[in-house]
């Protein structure tokens, strides 16, 4: 079992939808950094937490360090948000990822 | 500012040779940590540089070396590939540790 598990793997929506995607961990962590990779290679780093929430635009990252668990919302979605969406969990400094979730954005 | 560079983008080797890839981080970054994403495995932590002292190193055989210079620029050393050493190679800079990581476009390594 992966330390860091995310959920849905893959994950197909319409233009405007709400998107959750999960993260869960089963290692004690410091902090959780929410990543998104676009075709050809490119990441970027959406948020790093170790607590409560953050918002940036139409992006909202949760965590619960009590239930190891973390979510990365997305409200009105667009196309241009399809990408593959990474959360990583840190521990005695180094970074342990999830496999991703691929998420599709359909106009 | 300038982002995080890496080169080269692409490189074509042969099993057995070694390779240097080259990571600039942004200016003021003290922290580079070195990456390698494969299909089958995803991404995984290969090391961690501060203040030109390797502060971490993940799960990789030997093979697999790096160095900080003064500068903050790193580098990464692959010695006798093998053809499972085909992946795309990320390095991402922080102004410290732990912090935000700001990630490079990646060297894609080919090893035929």
């Amino acid at each position: 079992k992966n330390e860091v598990e995310q959920s849905p793997q893959n994950l197909t929506a319409q233009e405007g939808e709400f998107i959750t995607i999960n993260c869960s961990y089963s290692v004690g962590i410091s902090a959780l950094h929410w990543l998104q990779q676009h075709p050809g290679g490119g990441i970027v780093s959406l948020f790093m937490l170790s607590s409560g929430k953050k918002k940036h635009g139409r992006l909202i990252a949760t965590i619960n360090i009590q239930e190891k668990h973390s979510s990365l919302h997305i409200t009105a979605s667009h196309p241009r948000d399809s990408a593959v969406y990474i959360c990583a969990g840190m521990r005695d400094d180094k970074i342990i990822f999830g496999k991703g979730t691929r998420l599709h954005i359909l106009p | 500012k300038a982002g995080v560079t890496q080169t080269p983008r692409y490189l074509i080797k042969t099993r057995g040779q070694q390779v240097t890839l080259s990571c600039s981080p942004i200016s003021g970054h003290r922290s580079v940590s070195w990456y390698q994403q494969t299909p089958g495995q995803g991404l995984q932590f290969l090391f961690e540089y501060f203040s030109e002292t390797q502060r971490n190193k993940g799960n990789f055989p030997g093979r697999f070396s790096g160095r900080q210079f003064s500068n903050s620029r790193s580098e990464m050393n692959v010695s006798t590939l093998e053809l499972g050493d085909s992946a795309l190679y990320l390095c991402a800079s922080s102004v410290s540790r732990p912090d935000t990581q700001y990630f490079g476009p990646g060297t894609r390594l080919t090893v035929l």
